[in-house]
């Protein structure tokens, strides 16, 4: 069955540090979104590509969909304590009605 | 707009007792769906709805059960709980497939 993992499962920065945290499906995605979800929080989304090949950025985050449509990450320019939460990537297979989670990263920021 | 809304937002059920979560979003989406995220991990899909009248498993279904009578509405059943349905519960809606999705802030279930 579909399946989406992600690397690392943790991740601790001191604050100004850079972090990345990657995507991969054991399926072609017809698209891929990203969520942030604050500690006691609930997801909320930041982004979609749908392009292979395809860069988005927001402020300090970049995402990219691999060129085969199964792999993604989103990398964290000079993290902020804001930044703190855990980050999951989600994918529709294509034909699909439902989107299939990452495992997520959580990241800490270390003032 | 509300947006999506959950109640309650805390429970503590027996074993063996049954209760209905409630969920409705006012963004007249068609999509609504059921997660349960334990703790330290990542969302599995219960339950999903593409318009009122349909429903249709996810990945995790057993002991569970919903309706779709209107578009806002979507409650989820719990039949007989079981400690194994401890867990944060999330309901989501979206406008349809390839759409972000909402999702309403949570219903923390603990069953002891």
């Amino acid at each position: 069955g579909q399946q989406v993992m992600q690397i690392p499962q943790y991740q601790h920065v001191q604050e100004g540090e850079d972090f990345t945290t990657y995507c991969n499906s054991s399926t072609t995605l017809s698209n891929i979104q990203w969520y942030k979800q604050r500690p006691g929080g609930h997801p909320v989304f930041l982004i979609q590509l749908v392009k292979s090949g395809e860069v988005k950025k927001q402020k300090r985050l970049t995402f990219q969909f691999g060129e085969a449509k199964k792999n993604s990450s989103l990398h964290i320019t000079a993290t902020q304590t804001t930044d703190v939460g855990t980050y999951f990537c989600a994918g529709y297979q294509t034909g699909a009605n439902n989107l299939f989670f990452g495992t997520g990263t959580r990241l800490t920021v270390i003032p | 707009n509300a947006g999506v809304t959950q109640t309650p937002k805390f429970r503590i059920l027996k074993i063996g007792q049954s209760m209905t979560l409630q969920c409705t979003q006012d963004m007249n989406h068609n999509y609504m769906y059921w997660y349960r995220q334990d703790p330290g991990m990542g969302l599995k899909l219960i339950y999903y709805s593409v318009g009122a009248g349909i429903t249709d498993k996810g990945e995790v279904p057993n002991g569970y059960n919903v309706s779709r009578s209107t578009t806002e509405d979507f409650p989820l059943r719990l039949e007989l709980a079981a400690p194994s349905q401890t867990s944060v519960y999330f309901c989501a809606s979206s406008r349809g497939v390839g759409y972000e999705q909402y999702f309403g802030p949570g219903t923390r279930l603990t069953v002891t």
